[in-house]
């Protein structure tokens, strides 16, 4: 059971823009910055999105962040079927004291 | 730019223990902690915990104090992950991560596959 939720998948179409949420709570999302990752399958997830919004170099402004409350959304433009792969969102839970992740989302492109 | 190479994968019996190194290169060592996550086939990212590079400082995740112990070699710029008391559920990819901050993990090694079987 992750401290974070996200759905399991979402699917659009080719150049169709897909947003997928990750909700927690005041002790993670509400009071810490929120970071998302890209994971292909049998390789090691790759930085997409930090400080909530903030994007490193590199990664394509198709790509962006936001956050709200105790919720943050990762939003993906002109989706290309390149970017078929498992997104995660993580933060810092300051009650646990740990990083935390979602249960990961599988994004299917149509 | 930044590198964190881990170990091979590694065949263990229950009740084992297993040490898995992160060789790291392009940064400065000592002004990031690293973090340890891992993933178990089919399921999601768990952080297990993080050392300072720059003291070895450490923090693990409830689920694993008691049995696991991070460290660093400063003249090597290498982390490592010991976990002692394998069972079959701590198989899992193992990866080790340049810390941005709290909330970010970096960059990211390969992973190391941890088999536990008896």
């Amino acid at each position: 059971q992750s401290v974070l939720t996200q759905p399991p998948s979402v699917s659009a179409a080719p150049g169709q823009t897909v947003t997928i949420s990750c909700s927690g709570s005041s002790s993670n999302i509400g009071n810490n910055y929120v970071s998302w990752y890209q994971q292909f399958p049998g390789t090691a997830p790759k930085l997409l999105i930090y400080d909530s919004g903030s994007r490193p170099s590199g990664i394509p402004d198709r790509f962006s962040g936001s956050k709200s409350d105790t919720s943050a959304t990762l939003g993906i433009t002109g989706l290309q079927t390149g970017d078929e792969a498992d997104y995660y969102c993580g933060t810092w839970d300051t009650s646990l004291n740990a990083a935390v992740f979602g249960g990961g989302t599988k994004l299917t492109v149509l | 730019q930044v590198h964190l190479v881990q170990s091979g994968a590694e065949v263990k019996k229950p009740g084992a223990s297993v040490k898995v190194s992160c060789k790291t290169s392009g940064f400065t060592f000592t002004s990031y902690g690293i973090s340890w996550v891992r993933q178990a086939p089919g399921q999601g990212l768990e952080w297990v915990g993080w050392v300072s590079g720059y003291n070895g400082a450490t923090n693990y995740a409830q689920n694993f104090r008691g049995r696991v112990t991070m460290t660093i070699d400063t003249p090597t710029t290498t982390a490592y992950m010991e976990l002692r008391s394998l069972t079959p559920d701590d198989t899992a990819v193992y990866y080790c991560a340049r810390d941005r901050s709290s909330s970010a993990r970096e960059n990211w090694g390969q992973g190391t596959l941890v088999t536990v079987s008896s």
